[in-house]
């Protein structure tokens, strides 16, 4: 079964410090690509970065990055120098690559609220 | 800019009424989604279309169903609405073409069923 996992329902991080949201994945599909998505508490879901199963490097975009790590199935994002602006609901998601999902289709995890402590 | 826009951003309907949910995407993307996002379970798909006419049951279908007339516009319908269907709705776009494309979301319906 395909399914993302995320056990941190809730967390805090001091302003300026960093922070790190846990995300575990189960798929036999070889390729997928898995992205990161925030929501703050207006609702809409703003996507943050991507990284491909076959991608050599770690993803970066600005002040998040991605700790990806293939053989643990995990792809942990890490908020750099958190800010009040942070706080909101991030959630996982996976998207299997295969031919059976030509529709690009995600599957996503149950969410982590983070909240930012000035 | 990117947009997608949904019909409503609260509704309140009434057990056993029909209940459609409109989205409307202005980036000419082939695929459209419907997610319903519940506490502690994230987002579930429940249909998406790849194309004009073209739908897919997601994972939770039961209870609703689509329909897909023009590539901009995709909506969902609650055939006869029940309060186990009180929940936020969102409705995402992408381009089909291409690995890296994410989902571009609307802001999402939140829907009350009395």
């Amino acid at each position: 079964a395909q399914k993302i996992t995320q056990t941190q329902p809730g967390m805090f991080v001091q302003e300026k410090e960093a922070v790190t949201l846990d995300c575990t994945y189960d798929t036999s599909d070889p390729s997928y690509g898995l992205f990161w998505y925030k929501q703050p508490s207006s609702g809409e879901m703003i996507f943050l970065i991507y990284q491909g199963s076959y991608d050599q490097q770690n993803a970066t975009e600005g002040r998040y990055s991605l700790n990806f790590q293939k053989a643990r199935k995990s792809a942990n994002l890490v908020i750099s120098a958190s800010q009040l602006g942070d706080s909101a609901m991030y959630f996982c998601a996976m998207r299997p690559l295969g031919i059976y999902n030509q529709g690009g289709k995600l599957i996503f995890g149950q969410g982590t609220e983070l909240s930012v402590k000035p | 800019d990117v947009k997608v826009t949904q019909s409503s951003r609260y509704l309140v309907k009434r057990t056993g009424e029909k209940v459609f949910l409109e989205c409307v995407q202005d980036m000419d993307h082939e695929n459209m989604f419907w997610y319903r996002q519940d506490p502690g379970l994230g987002l579930r798909l429940i249909y998406f279309s790849y194309d004009v006419k073209m739908k897919e049951k997601g994972d939770i279908p039961e209870g609703y169903s689509v329909s897909r007339e023009k590539k901009e516009r995709f909506s969902l319908i609650l055939e006869s609405a029940s309060t186990n269907q009180t929940s936020m709705y969102l409705c995402a776009s992408r381009e089909a073409t291409g690995l890296r494309n994410e989902q571009f979301f609307g802001p999402g319906t939140r829907l009350t069923v009395l």
